[in-house]
């Protein structure tokens, strides 16, 4: 069965610092890949997808994806973080079959 | 282009009674995906309805039904409440090819006490 893992449950960073949230994934097939970011009192938005093509993959608000096949990765990142990215952040993978599976999330809190 | 509403928002039920949620996709999109969020199993995903069809179902009991009408609005029925079905319910909607990006509406927060 597909599953999808994010390695870090809450991140903290100060603003202005690098951010880096893994996701793996288990399926050996041709995957769609996604993150979601779920702000405060909002509900789920999509910030960048991977469908094929670049494995790097530029979303909105500056962040970027970038995958790695042979690790079954998509992890995210973004140079320097803002106080307004505080959120939570889901990883998540639709495989042939078409479901959508989702990692447990991660909630990063960047401090002013 | 309005995006995915549901409705109602908030819903307070009690043990052994049944809900009913709805879900009109944006514009144009035929499929309507359902997914329940909780603290504890995070986000799974319960059915997705296509064209009137159930396309996919996850590990849910039967208790969780779903349908979907011509004009792709989509309901989601609980039936004997228990208190562990308190979550946020999540609808997504999409085209018409299955790998194409499910967006989110602002999910029925449903309290059963």
């Amino acid at each position: 069965a597909q599953s999808v893992s994010q390695h870090n449950h809450h991140v903290i960073l100060s603003e202005a610092a690098s951010l880096e949230l893994g996701c793996n994934y288990s399926y050996g097939g041709t995957v769609n890949l996604f993150w979601y970011v779920q702000y405060p009192g909002q509900h789920l938005q999509l910030l960048l997808k991977y469908f094929s093509g670049d494995p790097l993959v530029k979303g909105i608000k500056g962040f970027e994806a970038e995958f790695i096949k042979s690790k079954f990765s998509f992890n995210l990142r973004k140079p320097s973080v803002q106080w307004s990215d505080t959120a939570e952040y889901f990883c998540a993978v639709k495989g042939q079959g078409g479901k959508l599976i989702f990692g447990q999330g991660t909630e990063l809190s960047v401090k002013p | 282009k309005a995006g995915v509403t549901q409705t109602p928002r908030y819903l307070i039920k009690t043990r052994g009674q049944q809900v009913t949620l709805s879900c009109s996709p944006i514009s144009g999109h035929r499929s309507v995906s359902w997914y329940q969020q909780t603290p504890g199993q995070g986000l799974q995903f319960l059915f997705e309805y296509f064209s009137e069809t159930q396309r996919n179902k996850g590990n849910f009991p039967g208790r969780f039904s779903g349908r979907q009408f011509s004009n792709s609005r989509s309901e989601m029925n609980v039936s004997t409440l228990e208190l562990g079905d308190s979550a946020l319910y999540l609808c997504a909607s999409s085209g018409t090819v299955s790998t194409d990006t499910q967006y989110f509406g602002p999910g029925t927060r449903l309290t059963v006490l």
